[in-house]
């Protein structure tokens, strides 16, 4: 069983409706990440959080807003997003902070597979 | 602009085989290297990370070279078994870890 979980690990939504993608971990690990996977493609890196604070943005369109409340929670709020936006979303954890997460082994998430109508 | 290239892109064995896989990055000056599989339709499994002062790491049947150097690092599974099929990706750590293409792995009994 992983230690991050993802919830919902489906999700099926019209390009008009609000989503959010949930993860959650209980390792102490104070930063944390989105990805974006497509098919037969390796990750690619959305976000990351350094204790509480995002650190990283990688040039990700505003219908994506990640949240992250507490040091366990990591939320991806979806909006108008367009079907070239389904993937699966990995969420992934890890020691350290600011550029010493670097020195840190990622765990990851199942994913949540997200299609878009 | 780094970039990560995984050979082979699938290999096919039968079970008890020993096996290398290859990565490949095109800037040397990484922090560390990380090796992952992954399952259809899942996350990724963390399974070697190699700091950039280190040559090698093992973990039971699995060990991971790095050679900074040249660029380069290689997985070599020893004794292959049908549960190793899956998807292996080595990601370097750039700070942020950028992927390798992945080599998708069958072994069959």
């Amino acid at each position: 069983d992983t230690e991050v979980t993802q919830t919902p690990k489906h999700l099926v939504m019209g390009m008009t409706n609000k989503k959010s993608l949930k993860c959650e971990q209980h390792m102490g690990h104070r930063a944390m990440y989105w990805y974006k996977q497509k098919a037969k493609k390796p990750p690619e890196l959305m976000f990351v959080y350094s204790y509480e604070k995002l650190s990283i943005n990688e040039s990700v369109p505003s219908r994506f807003s990640p949240e992250c409340p507490n040091s366990s929670l990591l939320n991806l709020h979806l909006h108008a997003l367009q079907p070239e936006d389904s993937a699966l979303y990995l969420c992934a954890s890890s020691q350290g902070r600011g550029r010493d997460y670097s020195n840190q082994p990622q765990h990851f998430g199942d994913g949540t597979r997200l299609s878009i109508l | 602009k780094q970039e990560v290239t995984q050979i082979p892109a699938a290999l096919s064995v039968p079970e008890g085989e020993n096996l290398v896989l290859n990565c490949s990055f095109t800037d040397s000056a990484i922090y560390n290297l990380q090796w992952f599989r992954q399952d259809p339709g899942k996350g990724l499994t963390s399974l070697l990370l190699i700091q950039s002062s280190q040559r090698e790491q093992t973990s039971g049947r699995l060990n991971a070279s790095l050679d900074k150097s040249s660029g380069r690092s290689t997985l070599y599974i020893a004794a292959s078994q049908p549960g190793d099929s899956a998807t292996y990706l080595c990601a370097v750590i750039y700070p942020k870890l950028i992927f390798g293409t992945g080599t998708r792995l069958q072994v069959f009994p």
